[in-house]
């Protein structure tokens, strides 16, 4: 098993510019999380879906951000325009409701975005 | 919705030495508490997780303890060894929701 796979794993934007992080879960999971990294806010959940419906997007900062997921195996989080403070790493993760533990979220290994 | 709270935001001990973090949670419908490890760099990844009908769990030199009634647990490690060096992360999962709440992170230095 590949494992999530994110990308691109490190980008670098102007202010304004339209940028768009992927992310391919874990073939058979049925839950995509995807999560904000910054040292001053720690690790937040953006949004996450079930079997390719959003649930939750409570956490996403503003209209700014959206994100889509056409189908099982690919999930898409947009930022337009982008600023400074979107600077971050963004996760994607999985998970397996059957899954032993039913719990646990397998972490891609992230992107890394600079917005200058 | 639920709120965790971690301590120390910083922890250094000697190598061989034990390691201690805790956690507090406000939500009593949390029912799941998985501790995440972080190295420099890296993704996150699950060390350790204990649910809410058991008081502690072990794996080597790591364990896990849980008190409902205080509602807060705590991740130790034994005999550290440098390359327990990282940032944990505790969690918790509120009933049948699916997404992790999780603490600010504790950064541990090994010290040789």
């Amino acid at each position: 098993d590949a494992g999530v796979i994110q990308s691109p794993r490190h980008e670098v934007t102007e202010m304004g510019q339209e940028v768009t992080l992927r992310c391919k879960p874990i073939s058979g999971h049925d839950y995509l999380f995807w999560y904000r990294q910054t040292m001053m806010r720690g690790l937040e959940l953006l949004i996450y879906f079930n079997n390719n419906v959003p649930i939750d997007d409570s956490g996403m900062p503003e209209d700014r951000f959206s994100a889509k997921m056409p189908n099982a195996s690919f999930s898409t989080l947009k930022i337009q325009p982008s600023e400074p403070r979107d600077s971050a790493v963004y996760f994607c993760a999985s998970s397996q409701i059957f899954r032993a533990p039913a719990y646990e979220q397998y972490f891609g290994p992230g992107t890394r975005l600079t917005v200058t | 919705g639920e709120n965790v709270e971690q301590h120390p935001s910083t922890l250094s001990v000697q190598e061989g030495d034990s390691a201690v973090i805790k956690c507090t949670y406000s939500d009593s419908a949390s029912n799941y508490f998985p501790w995440y490890k972080q190295e420099l760099g890296k993704r996150p990844q699950l060390i350790i997780d204990i649910r809410s009908n058991v008081g502690e769990k072990k794996d080597q030199r790591i364990a896990v303890t849980l008190n409902k009634t205080a509602k807060h647990f705590s991740l130790h490690i034994t005999e550290t060894q440098p390359e327990d060096s990282a940032v944990y992360f505790c969690a918790a999962v509120v009933g049948s929701a699916r997404q992790l709440t999780f603490g600010s992170g504790t950064q541990l230095t090994v010290l040789p």
